[in-house]
């Protein structure tokens, strides 16, 4: 079955910095990655999608880049602040088949 | 439309006890789960409905059992709790692959 690994598990900027998460998953039939972002004590919420047709998506600050050849992708936010602090999850999944998440990545943004 | 719904927020168990966590969801949607999240482990597939009727075992389904009642309604139930049960549990649902979270049920197994 699917596998996804996500790397780092915590990460720290500086206000206005930018942050990288990066994920891979294994079965190369997998063709939808949602990232979730959860804040303390609240459920997971998805702030953007990518389908294995298309290479980059953007939405203001967040970007969201797939390599298929090396099974990975990544999430980049620009400009990070206080309010971006975060667990964010990566997940991966075929059509109609299970959403499998990533371990998430603990994003501290330090004004 | 409340979207994904779970009950109850909190609940405290002896080891032994039996409970069921419920879930429903109003966006029509086909597919259920359940998640639990402990620290640092991410979110880890308990049980899966792919439709009315169907069930699949996630990672992690020992000591779980799951009813899909009907297209709305996806419950799980803890036979015997143990303490390794403590955790977060969270209800979803996807609708064009797009994953939908119940507010989560915070479980502590003494």
């Amino acid at each position: 079955g699917e596998n996804v690994e996500q790397h780092p598990s915590t990460l720290s900027v500086q206000e206005g910095d930018s942050a990288v998460i990066k994920c891979t998953y294994s079965d190369s039939a997998s063709n939808y990655f949602p990232w979730y972002k959860q804040e303390l004590g609240k459920r997971p919420q998805l702030i953007i999608d990518i389908r294995s047709n298309v290479g980059e998506k953007k939405d203001q600050r967040i970007a969201v880049t797939l390599n298929k050849t090396a099974k990975h992708f990544s999430l980049h936010i620009t400009e990070t602040q206080p309010e971006d602090s975060a667990v964010y999850f990566c997940a991966a999944s075929k059509t109609s088949d299970k959403l499998i998440f990533g371990t998430g990545t603990r994003l501290q943004v330090f004004p | 439309n409340a979207g994904v719904t779970q009950t109850p927020k909190f609940q405290v168990l002896k080891t032994g006890q039996s409970m069921t966590l419920q879930c429903a969801q109003d966006m029509n949607h086909n597919s259920m789960y359940w998640y639990r999240q402990d620290p640092g482990m991410g979110l880890r597939l308990i049980y899966y409905s792919a439709s009315e009727g169907t069930t699949d075992k996630g990672e992690v389904p020992n000591g779980y059992n799951v009813s899909r009642l009907n297209k709305r309604e996806f419950s799980l139930r803890l036979e015997s709790a143990a303490p390794s049960q403590t955790s977060v549990y969270f209800c979803a649902s996807t609708g064009g692959s797009k994953a939908f979270f119940g507010q989560g049920t915070r479980l502590t197994v003494v």
